[in-house]
């Protein structure tokens, strides 16, 4: 079965060091969906993609986050420098073609932890 | 905006009792409504759905129904096992964004 491929699972990084992460979505899927979630909270977009144009980034931090998706497939989230607020989970999910009035199911990756001390 | 409550955990159970979770919802038209499961570690997985009004989504024994008028999307289970133990959220899509409840961490005892 396709599952949406992470990594790392886990990383722990000093605050105002450089931190990325990797996800790699499904097969053909042309959504592809950054995710932070706060211990004991739900999960808030970061960013959408579709292929590899920025569809949402409302809720990103850009002054230190940034994200890419440069050949529509696999995408890379980095931030640069690390903040102690910034330790959550960061899970990264894809669905087939977003389109208005059609919602897709999103199917998630296992997550990467980060811890900033 | 579009929000999403559920009720507050932590909820611990016996194996084999009945399961509530409450969920209702704030959006603006006629969302889709979802409910995703987490087990420790992993990432979240679709456990059931429901795209109308009065529309009822199940899977592995769960169920929720649509409910229009009340603005709710109650999870329910008959019968829980010990398996089940996880956290639980509640979602909504309004406009094309998945907006999550705050999770309902759910454990049973054998």
């Amino acid at each position: 079965e396709a599952e949406v491929a992470q990594s790392p699972r886990y990383k722990i990084t000093e605050k105002s060091q450089a931190v990325a992460f990797w996800c790699d979505p499904i097969s053909g899927h042309a959504t592809l969906y950054w995710y932070r979630q706060i211990l004991g909270q739900g999960p808030e977009l970061l960013v959408q993609f579709q292929d590899e144009s920025v569809v949402d980034d409302s809720q990103l931090p850009k002054d230190r986050f940034s994200a890419e998706r440069l050949k529509g497939v696999d995408s890379t989230l980095k931030i640069q420098p690390a903040e102690l607020g910034d330790s959550a989970m960061y899970l990264c999910a894809s669905s087939l073609l977003a389109g208005q009035g059609v919602p897709h199911e999103q199917y998630f990756g296992p997550g990467t932890r980060l811890t900033v001390t | 905006g579009d929000s999403v409550t559920q009720m507050e955990g932590p909820v611990t159970l016996s194996e084999e009792a009945f399961l509530t979770i409450n969920c209702t919802y704030t959006a603006t038209g006629y969302p889709s409504l979802f409910w995703y499961v987490q087990y420790p570690g992993e990432g979240l997985q679709l456990l059931l759905k429901a795209t109308k009004a009065d529309d009822k989504g199940s899977n592995k024994g769960f169920e929720a129904t649509y409910r229009k008028e009340t603005t709710s999307f109650h999870l329910e289970k008959g019968s829980v096992q010990v398996s089940d133990s996880a956290v639980y959220f509640c979602a909504l899509i309004g406009a094309q964004k998945l907006v999550f409840g705050q999770g309902t961490r759910l454990t049973i005892n054998p």
